[in-house]
């Protein structure tokens, strides 16, 4: 069974860079599109953008300018980079596999972007 | 982007009862390869999303055969022939067809 793992800050400080890593289990990294979701409170989910295992990426242009996600075959996780967050950028951060059809996803993990 | 309406936003039912969600997209959901991109998606209390139906009307394993999916183009249901209690929580629809995928706003299935 497929498990994704989310990890990082749960903080982060207006301006500066929102980072995290979500480490796939229970099954190989290769192979499949890989995913970045997120859920500002009171809001609807939003697709941050995708890699391939070969690093090719994909971005939702409300947010190109700002992220950059990675991918690491040799230690089975993929990253997220998001750069110059505002509160806007509060929310819970999913990775998932598959961007067009999400099969598995991570448990969550909160980032509030506060001083 | 697309957008996708869902509705109600709230729908309480009684345990039991047919329960059956709207979701509307802004522009059809037909891919180039023919294929319609439309997931379902259930979010309990605390949970991440579990992906219920993708492709319109593909049951995924180990999903209640009470929960069903249909439409095409730009219109799409999800129905749940009797409600038990632990469907409630929020359901959400989702396009993979035109980038940046989008999401509806949620519906929140409750007691009444």
């Amino acid at each position: 069974q497929v498990q994704l793992q989310e990890s990082g800050p749960g903080l982060v400080k207006p301006s500066e860079t929102l980072s995290l890593t979500c480490t796939v289990s229970g099954g190989s990294i290769s192979g499949y599109y890989w995913t970045w979701i997120r859920q500002p409170p009171g809001k609807r989910l939003e697709l941050i953008g995708f890699v391939y295992y070969t690093g090719s990426t994909t971005y939702n242009p409300s947010l190109k300018s700002r992220v950059t996600i990675s991918v690491d075959t040799s230690k089975n996780h993929f990253s997220l980079r998001l750069s110059s967050v505002t509160a806007a950028d509060t929310a819970v951060y999913y990775c998932a596999r598959s961007p067009i059809f999400p099969d598995y996803w991570g448990q969550g993990t909160l980032v509030t972007v506060s001083s | 982007d697309v957008v996708m309406t869902q509705s109600p936003l709230s729908l309480p039912v009684t345990l039991g009862q047919p329960a059956s969600i709207s979701c509307r997209s802004s522009e059809s959901l037909v891919y180039s390869d023919g294929n319609t991109y439309l997931n379902w998606f259930q979010q309990r209390p605390g949970q991440s999303p579990r992906r219920l139906i993708y492709k319109v009307s593909n049951r995924d394993s180990g999903v209640p055969d009470r929960f069903s999916g249909s439409g095409s183009g730009t219109d799409f249901t999800l129905q749940i022939s009797r409600v038990e209690a632990e469907d409630l929580g929020f359901y959400y629809c989702m396009q993979g067809t035109h980038w940046p995928y989008t999401f509806g706003q949620g519906t929140k299935l409750e007691i009444k």
